[in-house]
């Protein structure tokens, strides 16, 4: 089973800064994807990246994600209020189904 | 426009039975699995399981492996999560989402509370 590390566990920063967050797997992932998500309080987690690197359909190209073998980041070019949050890694396979989550990095105002 | 709209808020005492529930527009309802996912009180994300619309296979994840049931029913678009008998450490939130690259859309959520 698939391990999902995130760091830092919480990230301070301020508006107009550059966000780096990380997602290590527990092994190989090469048959797989990762996404990110993003959760405000009381809302439902919402879609930014899938298959590593893509984009969601209305995510700000200020949203980026890369990998390197096992690690994964989701970087967020130039903070903007509403981008602070919670932000967690998902491991994806559909043979079998797996859908493992980080255990998120919460992203906060410095 | 897709959209999952789940079923409200539950108050439940352990030992009841429960059965919660997404309703899906806006895309073809056969097409695509739904996942069920549980966000328990200041906690992460955890993936329960999947069911596909079209023939009604479904995937757990072992933690919740006789756990849980999930369902779903095309004739109305709509998914579903139940439990048999309710403990109060199922109280929650439960999310649906449809799985298209990941979990492209969710719904709002529902909250369910066991205690007694």
């Amino acid at each position: 089973e698939i391990v999902l590390t995130q760091s830092p566990g919480t990230l301070s920063l301020s508006p107009g800064e550059r966000a780096t967050l990380s997602c290590r797997a527990s092994q190989s992932v090469s048959n797989s994807y990762l996404a990110w998500y993003q959760q405000k309080p009381g809302q439902a987690p919402r879609l930014l990246i899938y298959a590593s690197t893509g984009r969601a359909t209305g995510i700000p190209d200020r949203f980026s994600g890369s990998r390197s073998g096992a690690d994964f980041a989701l970087t967020i070019s130039r903070l903007e209020p509403e981008d602070f949050a919670i932000y967690f890694c998902q491991h994806y396979r559909s043979s079998p189904p797996v859908y493992t989550f980080g255990q998120g990095t919460k992203l906060e105002f410095k | 426009e897709v959209q999952l709209v789940q079923s409200g808020a539950e108050v439940k005492k352990p030992g009841e039975s429960l059965k919660i529930s997404c309703k899906t527009s806006g895309y073809t309802f056969t097409y695509n699995w739904i996942a069920w996912v549980r966000q328990m009180p200041g906690k992460g994300l955890e993936w329960m399981g999947i069911v596909h619309p079209d023939d009604s296979e479904t995937r757990y994840s072992p933690s919740f492996q006789g756990q849980v049931t999930i369902s779903a029913d095309k004739s109305t678009n709509t998914a579903y999560l139940q439990w048999s008998s309710l403990k109060a450490s199922d109280t929650a939130t439960y999310f649906c989402a449809r799985v298209v690259s990941g979990m492209d859309v969710w719904g709002q959520g529902t909250n369910v509370t066991v205690s007694s």
